[in-house]
């Protein structure tokens, strides 16, 4: 089946830690995107990436970092400078040429 | 600053109804609208798309109404059946026909919650 994942479904910080978040498509999608997810706010753009080995900020980049060494994979590492991480993590990819972006199933960081 | 707007924040109807959730952009360069869907704890789904020279798209019981002069769009949900009750986005971006270093970056709206009584 294709499809993006992510992984992990939970995860927890301590202060001072930084964390990775997995992302990985079998879609064959040339795009690949982070976008948090806060209550009440919608979803906001971390970075993202149109071709392997580059990639550009989004509106909330501060406190983030990102590789996209394969096409299929885009690794989100939360660093403790994000001072506010907890919320819903979403990778999602899309196709050049269309812009239809299909969503994983999410990584929800809380901060211990 | 958001760049796409969406009303009303939340929105009950009893099953049967139609709840409509409207969306206004600003950026002239937007030329693709999806509108999401999204269940609590899961990623959101994309529900159907319109662009602006069609005025109007419908894929089953969910339809776009597009005003291209107004920069407005919006998501009437027919028959409203309790198990749309989610989180409903709209979204807007660029395409790859009109921007080559910034298409597919999707602007959300804030949400809306529509519950649907049985």
């Amino acid at each position: 089946d294709g499809g993006i994942t992510q992984s992990p479904k939970y995860l927890f910080r301590k202060e001072g830690q930084n964390v990775t978040l997995s992302c990985e498509q079998n879609l064959n999608h040339d795009a690949m995107y982070w976008y948090r997810q806060d209550p009440g706010q919608g979803l906001r753009l971390i970075y993202y990436s149109q071709i392997v080995n580059d990639f550009q900020k989004g509106d909330i980049a501060e406190g983030y970092s990102v590789s996209r060494e394969k096409k299929e994979s885009f690794p989100l590492t939360v660093t403790s400078a994000q001072k506010n991480p907890t919320a819903f993590y979403l990778c999602a990819s899309s196709i050049y040429g269309t812009s239809g972006a299909f969503f994983g199933p999410g990584t929800r960081l809380t901060v211990l | 600053q958001q760049q796409v707007k969406q009303s009303p924040q939340s929105l009950i109807v009893q099953k049967g109804g139609i709840p409509i959730i409207n969306c206004a952009y600003e950026n002239t360069a937007f030329d693709y609208f999806p509108w999401y869907q999204q269940f609590p704890g899961k990623g959101p789904a994309l529900l159907i798309a319109i662009r602006p020279d069609v005025s109007e798209k419908k894929e089953g019981r969910f339809t776009i109404s597009f005003n291209k002069s107004a920069k407005q769009f919006s998501l009437h949900i027919m028959d409203s059946q309790p198990g749309d009750s989610a989180t409903y986005f709209c979204a807007a971006t660029t395409s790859a026909a009109m921007t080559t270093d910034s298409w597919g970056k999707l602007q959300f709206g804030a949400g809306t919650q529509v519950v649907v009584t049985p």
